[in-house]
């Protein structure tokens, strides 16, 4: 059971270019999400986070945006870079009730190519 | 600041081998976490802990063990490896849980043959 699903696995942009990165959730526990960036042979780093009371999050170039009716969260990067070339992974946590630990729960990962 | 270092880096075992995948932090975090990453199926929780002495089961703990037995170590022991514990391990720790990042290690890439 896949709580969390990044249903594209890779996207290619161009540089200066909007890159959105996609994230849907099944929990209606969840009331965190994050996103973290990924290069290879590295940890993940966290790159911005949105709580469930907002529907936005700006961070410089990375912005957060969430639609909970929809159950759905994107990031988009503007301008894009080379450098953003990674793989993204969001993730959600619930953080309410005693049965909810907050644990982070990962979707799959998304392979942005940001073309020079 | 070393943050959340992983030792080793790379290791390859024979099925029902056994090691220990260590961890340690220097952020005096509470919060410490196993993950597992496999081919396009992200990061899958192992298993946490919340403190010296508490640990408890992720989504995937089966063929595993922990134990924490200071705050800054949080090393994941695999009794007898299989073929399905290939994969690259990340170790992760934080301040608080939920409603808060959670710094990575850089991983430990095991191959069981």
């Amino acid at each position: 059971d896949q709580q969390v699903k990044q249903n594209s696995p890779s996207l290619s942009v161009q540089e200066g270019r909007i890159s959105i990165l996609n994230c849907d959730y099944t929990n209606s526990m969840f009331d965190y999400f994050l996103w973290y960036k990924k290069y290879p042979a590295e940890g993940p780093t966290f790159l911005i986070s949105i709580s469930s009371i907002k529907d936005k999050n700006e961070d410089g170039r990375f912005t957060v945006f969430l639609n909970k009716s929809a159950k759905h969260l994107s990031l988009h990067i503007v301008p894009s870079q080379p450098g953003d070339s990674a793989v993204y992974f969001c993730a959600a946590s619930a953080n309410r009730g005693s049965s909810n630990t907050g644990k982070l729960i990962f979707g799959q990962g998304t392979t942005l190519q940001v073309k020079p | 600041n070393a943050g959340v270092t992983q030792t080793p880096k790379f290791r390859i075992l024979k099925i029902g081998q056994s090691m220990t995948l260590q961890c340690t932090q220097d952020m005096n975090h509470n919060y410490m976490y196993w993950y597992r990453q496999d081919p396009g199926m992200g990061l899958k929780l192992i298993y946490y802990s919340v403190g010296a002495g508490i640990t408890d089961k992720g989504e995937v703990p089966n063929g595993y063990n922990v134990s924490r037995s200071t705050t800054e170590d949080f090393p994941l022991r695999l009794e007898l490896a299989a073929p399905s514990q290939t994969s690259v391990y990340f170790c992760a720790s934080s301040y608080s849980i939920g409603r808060t990042e959670a710094f990575f290690g850089q991983g430990t890439r095991l191959t069981v043959v």
